[in-house]
């Protein structure tokens, strides 16, 4: 299975943009690079995905380097309700979905 | 209701219980999903029904044992569990079994084996 890369753990302040990381430079073509994130006590929600192109929807926007080999999950105006795990998986329509360890966000007032 | 519920939410029993956990779907979803959560660790799936049916159980001991009556209900039934066996017990859903489809998960059942 490709593999993804994230840093354990970054902060933001209130109300300013976030942009998260995560590496996969053994992507093939036809994984799609899907993002969920886990706040505390529940379980895990889905963000957003994408293939090629950028993607924006009510909670994110999820940038995709030309080589498709990184990605960046971009919070516009991060919240404190925004302080959670953030995942990035990716899926090829065959296999199941594996978790890693993910990225810890927290937001500072 | 709406979306994943599983019920309980928190749950201690000893090592010779035999207990049951219960997660339904409101979302007319064709396929289900265990994962565990321990401390420090990644989810880690268990178990997948696609249209009721098992697809896939991922080398999870016997004392674990799923049922699915029907593609709204899961069950995890669990005896003569382990210490290490306590994590959080994490049910999803999806419209059916793919790789891309997206999953919606239930809140959790919290489990500590004494």
């Amino acid at each position: 299975d490709a593999k993804t890369t994230q840093p354990n753990s970054m902060e933001s302040n209130e109300e300013e943009p976030v942009h998260l990381p995560c590496n996969h430079s053994t992507i093939s073509g036809t994984d799609y690079i899907h993002w969920y994130r886990q706040l505390p006590s529940q379980g895990p929600e889905y963000v957003i995905h994408g293939l090629t192109s950028n993607v924006n929807n009510r909670m994110a926007s999820l940038a995709i380097a030309e080589d498709r080999k990184s990605s960046t999950l971009i919070l516009h105006r991060a919240t404190l309700r925004d302080a959670a795990v953030y995942y990035c998986i990716l899926r090829d329509g065959l296999n199941d979905m594996r978790f890693g360890a993910g990225t810890r966000l927290t937001v500072k007032p | 209701e709406t979306g994943v519920t599983q019920t309980p939410r928190h749950l201690v029993m000893g090592m010779t219980n035999k207990k049951s956990l219960k997660c339904e779907q409101h979302l007319g979803h064709n396929a289900m999903y265990w994962y565990k959560q321990s401390a420090k660790k990644p989810l880690e799936l268990m178990f997948v029904y696609n249209f009721k049916e098992q697809t896939e159980n991922n080398s999870v001991p016997s004392r674990f044992s799923p049922e699915c009556p029907n593609s709204s209900h899961l069950f995890l039934h669990l005896h003569t569990l382990q210490p290490e066996d306590s994590a959080l017990y994490l049910c999803a859903s999806s419209q059916a079994f793919s790789g891309a489809e997206t999953q919606y998960f239930g809140p959790g059942t919290r489990l500590l084996v004494l």
